[in-house]
């Protein structure tokens, strides 16, 4: 079954408002990466996140790799249209090899 | 410095038929992995392969599916006498070793089983 809660499931804003997600779990990643995935395409890497406690910033991306090493975040400010997509936090569970476990995607809208 | 291949990018089969997808990894990339996503989901883990090894394929179907990585060549999904339930969109992966640096997606292939 999942074992990365994502949430939320969608949002709805208005282009310029910042948007803010994120994935918990019961288990304990050693990973944290988070991807943008547009209609007909493969997920495209954001952010990855190696340490507990990091936070790492990629143009109006930031993310946090929670120092529990059970959650993470990934804020967008001052969205645009070409923000619009499904946004996949995936981890890689300690002591699980290299197989990424996937939550179950954020569909963000923006509005103009 | 193409990216991870995957071919072909839509993929129509009845039922019963067998469905061959074909993954190129990244150049350089010697660590492959399929996925499989169902509409509103996120991706699945199937396998993880190395050259001519079957490294890991816990989340790989008991009967039906098989993968391979040959010396040469791409890496193969194969599904024998798919059922509608198979229609998907598959997702190859490649990284230049193991762990989460470097790991890169394909297109996918889109399965529609009729």
């Amino acid at each position: 079954g999942q074992q990365l809660n994502q949430s939320p499931q969608s949002m709805f804003i208005q282009e310029g408002e910042d948007v803010s997600m994120n994935c918990t779990s019961s288990s304990i990643f050693n990973t944290w990466l988070w991807y943008k995935q547009d209609p007909g395409e493969g997920p495209v890497l954001l952010i990855a996140l190696y340490k507990a406690g990091e936070l790492t910033s990629n143009g109006r991306l930031t993310a946090q790799f929670g120092i529990t090493r059970k959650d993470s975040f990934l804020n967008i400010s001052a969205s645009i249209p070409s923000d619009v997509g499904i946004y996949f936090c995936a981890g890689q569970l300690i002591n699980a090899g290299n197989m990424l476990t996937f939550g179950g995607g954020t569909r963000l809208m923006v509005k103009p | 410095n193409a990216g991870v291949m995957q071919n072909p990018r839509h993929l129509v089969r009845r039922r019963g038929q067998e469905a061959r997808l074909r993954c190129s990894p990244m150049k350089g990339h010697s660590h492959v992995y399929w996925y499989r996503q169902l509409p509103e989901e996120g991706l699945k883990f199937m396998v993880y392969l190395q050259k001519e090894n079957i490294i890991d394929e816990s989340g790989m179907p008991k009967e039906r599916f098989s993968a391979e990585f040959p010396k040469e060549g791409p890496s193969i999904l194969r599904i024998q006498q798919v059922v509608r339930g198979d229609s998907a969109a598959y997702f190859c992966a490649s990284s230049p070793s193991g762990g989460a640096y470097g790991y890169t997606f394909g297109s996918g292939t889109r399965l529609t089983v009729v």
